[in-house]
């Protein structure tokens, strides 16, 4: 079974503060994505990975940046947290190609 | 880029009647087509997906048509049980290219006892 853990279910902030979100997979997937949910909007992807010290912009990727020094982890940066940040944070992982995401079970992040 | 765009935003039917979601798409290049349940409070989880190579997938309750010419596919439920309440996402991708899902909007379904 796939496994996806995301470090924090709930998370509070202040404007300004650099925030680290974690996502940890159990399974040595390559693939691994972080999205962000907002009511009326659906799923947007910020970055995503395909290997360890890869990293590719998704379709918002502005306030945000990545790191993935190793394989099982993929760690979302805030780097000045702002408050239109304030959202749910899902980490996905892809098994292999041509297969499909599992998302974990996701951060809801505010920004105060 | 793709964009996906996903049709009711909302949607309540009886227990027992089906409902239908519709997704259209804007990238003819999309191959791969899944669509997610999401729970309140829980993650989204896969409840079925479909390749261009096939125009119809069924699995139980839950059937998934895709339509390549006009680009759009539609998600069908039959036999409604209050358990799929939910909101409901499907997506569209490139399988083989850079695999990133291009998500619609999501549709609350309410099933009504």
């Amino acid at each position: 079974d796939v496994k996806v853990t995301q470090s924090s279910r709930y998370l509070v902030k202040r404007t300004g503060e650099k925030v680290f979100l974690e996502c940890v997979q159990d399974m040595d997937h390559e693939n691994m994505f972080w999205y962000r949910q907002d009511p009326g909007l659906g799923l947007r992807l910020i970055y995503f990975s395909y290997d360890v010290k890869m990293k590719e912009k998704g379709d918002i990727p502005e306030g945000y940046s990545v790191s993935r020094e190793k394989k099982e982890r993929f760690s979302l940066i805030l780097e000045s947290a702002s408050t239109n940040q304030t959202s749910m944070y899902l980490c996905a992982i892809r098994q292999g190609p041509n297969q499909p995401q599992h998302f974990g079970d996701g951060t809801r992040l505010s920004i105060l | 880029g793709e964009n996906v765009e996903q049709h009711p935003s909302t949607l309540s039917v009886q227990e027992g009647d089906s409902a239908v979601i519709k997704c259209t798409y804007s990238d003819s290049a999309s191959n791969y087509f899944p669509w997610y349940k999401q729970e309140l409070g829980k993650r989204p989880q896969l409840i079925i997906d479909i390749r261009s190579n096939v125009g119809e997938k069924k699995d139980q309750r839950i059937a998934v048509t895709l339509n390549k010419t006009a680009k759009h596919f539609s998600l069908h439920i039959t036999e409604t049980q209050p358990e799929d309440s939910a909101v409901y996402f499907c997506a569209a991708s490139i399988m083989g290219g850079n695999e990133k899902l291009t998500f619609g909007t999501g549709t609350r379904l309410t099933i009504i006892p």
